[in-house]
């Protein structure tokens, strides 16, 4: 069974621009959640759907978003881009959520100049 | 929001040496994994574990939720282990989201 797929892997953007990472999660996976991490602040929670639906959000300014489709593959979207944004972003997916086992994917890597 | 506190925080070892990761948390969880994130970034699996004994080769991990704390066992390490080790919870006042501890950096030399 393949696990999750995250797309890019590794990309360069400039200040100001955005950037749409996608992550596509084990098959049979509804839960699926974001995270971001950083030398300074470690992991931490973007945010995480379930059937499309947003059940919880971490405290990111609004130019982080994130939406699900109905196939259950998910992208996260960051706007104006900050040098600060530059970090790895993680996907995980697992069953439901709460309580169930969680799986992540390879990330992508996103340096911002 | 729960706190998840991991040591040590740095561990260096012979190839061979067992090993013992330690994680607390300040609250009652509903999920408690461990990973092990490789050189390229990606968090490997290791345990499920909210409570109780689990093993998986040379590796264990041993969950005491009325105490707070998790320990992942290590023995006969070999250089393949060296990385990162994180501990996450997930509480009940804190649904679907995971919450890290800062990581264990363990080091093992041939």
């Amino acid at each position: 069974k393949a696990g999750v797929t995250q797309t890019p892997r590794y990309l360069i953007k400039t200040r100001g621009q955005q950037v749409t990472l996608s992550c596509s999660p084990i098959s049979g996976h509804r839960s699926v959640s974001w995270y971001q991490q950083t030398p300074g602040q470690g992991l931490q929670f973007l945010f995480e759907y379930f059937s499309e639906t947003q059940r919880n959000k971490g405290n990111f300014p609004g130019r982080f978003s994130g939406r699900q489709f109905s196939n259950s593959r998910s992208e996260m979207n960051v706007s104006t881009l900050e040098l600060g944004d530059s970090a790895l972003y993680l996907c995980a997916s697992s069953v439901q959520g709460g309580g169930n086992t969680i799986y992540f994917g390879e990330g992508s890597w996103l340096t911002v100049v | 929001g729960i706190q998840v506190e991991q040591s040590p925080p740095d561990l260096i070892l012979q190839e061979g040496a067992n090993s013992t990761l330690r994680c607390n948390f300040s609250d009652s969880v509903n999920n408690l994994q461990w990973f092990h994130q490789n050189p390229w970034g990606q968090l490997i699996n290791l345990f499920y574990i909210p409570s109780g004994t689990k093993q998986n080769g040379r590796l264990s991990a041993t969950t005491v939720a009325t105490e707070r704390y998790s320990l992942l066992y290590i023995s006969s390490s070999q250089t393949t282990d060296s990385g990162v080790y994180f501990c996450a919870v997930e509480s009940g006042g804190s649904n679907y989201k995971l919450t890290f501890g800062k990581g264990t950096l363990l080091t093992v030399n041939p």
